[in-house]
């Protein structure tokens, strides 16, 4: 599979633990992106990476959340102290991206997370 | 800021109809828009991306306009099938690389 992978699929947690959220982009993929969705919305802008730098971030990630990209290839996302709010999928995704061109995005599974 | 509104929020047709989904966005000064099936629980596909300069794009079954100027877009799906059941996304994509979506219409083809 080629795709967009995201791990793990479903996550319960209870409130006040630390999780953490991995995403594979597609291969050579330069850009990638984290979203979050709530029940009856459409996904919301994080923040997004362009190789391993993160370019920008959302008023939605408060400093208990934080993502990163290391080597430019896979992501995670970190949320420290969960609250019930932060209940959601988790959506990432990847594209490749040239100065001055917005590609397409590719989305990958998600994460569900639910803290109780 | 953008916002996107996407009319019905739900809607039911028999299978074999034609039907029109329609988006409504407040920023005209967008780069490019994509349209978005989503099944239930599941992640996003990508139905149709219009760059900004298109009129429109056509994929099988579907096809989707743009009118940059009015800030609208529509989604046509012909001979709706059971399987088109889900929920659409609309996202028009400013001058940066964030995506701003609609809360979509969800979609249910009755047999």
């Amino acid at each position: 599979d080629t795709g967009v992978s995201q791990d793990p699929r479903h996550k319960i947690t209870k409130r006040g633990q630390n999780v953490t959220f991995r995403c594979d982009p597609i291969s050579e993929h330069n850009r990638l992106y984290w979203y979050r969705q709530t029940l009856g919305q459409g996904p919301e802008f994080l923040t997004y990476f362009q190789n391993e730098a993160q370019l920008e971030k959302s008023r939605l990630l408060s400093d208990r959340f934080s993502a990163e990209r290391p080597k430019g290839s896979f992501s995670t996302l970190e949320i420290q102290r969960t609250e019930q709010g932060d209940s959601a999928m988790y959506l990432c995704a990847s594209s490749f991206g040239l100065a001055g061109r917005l590609a397409e995005q590719f989305f990958g599974p998600g994460t569900r997370l639910t803290v109780l | 800021k953008q916002e996107v509104t996407q009319i019905p929020a739900a809607l039911s047709v028999p299978e074999g109809e034609n039907l029109v989904l329609n988006c409504s966005f407040t920023d005209s000064a967008i780069y490019n828009l994509q349209w978005f099936r989503q099944d239930p629980g599941k992640g996003l596909t990508s139905l149709l991306l219009i760059q900004s300069s298109q009129r429109e794009q056509t994929s099988g079954r579907l096809n989707a306009s743009l009118d940059k100027s009015s800030g609208r877009s529509t989604l046509y799906i012909a001979a709706s099938q059971p399987g088109d059941s889900a929920t659409y996304l609309c996202a028009p994509r400013p001058g940066d690389d964030k995506i701003i979506f609609g809360k979509g219409t969800r979609l249910h083809i009755l047999p």
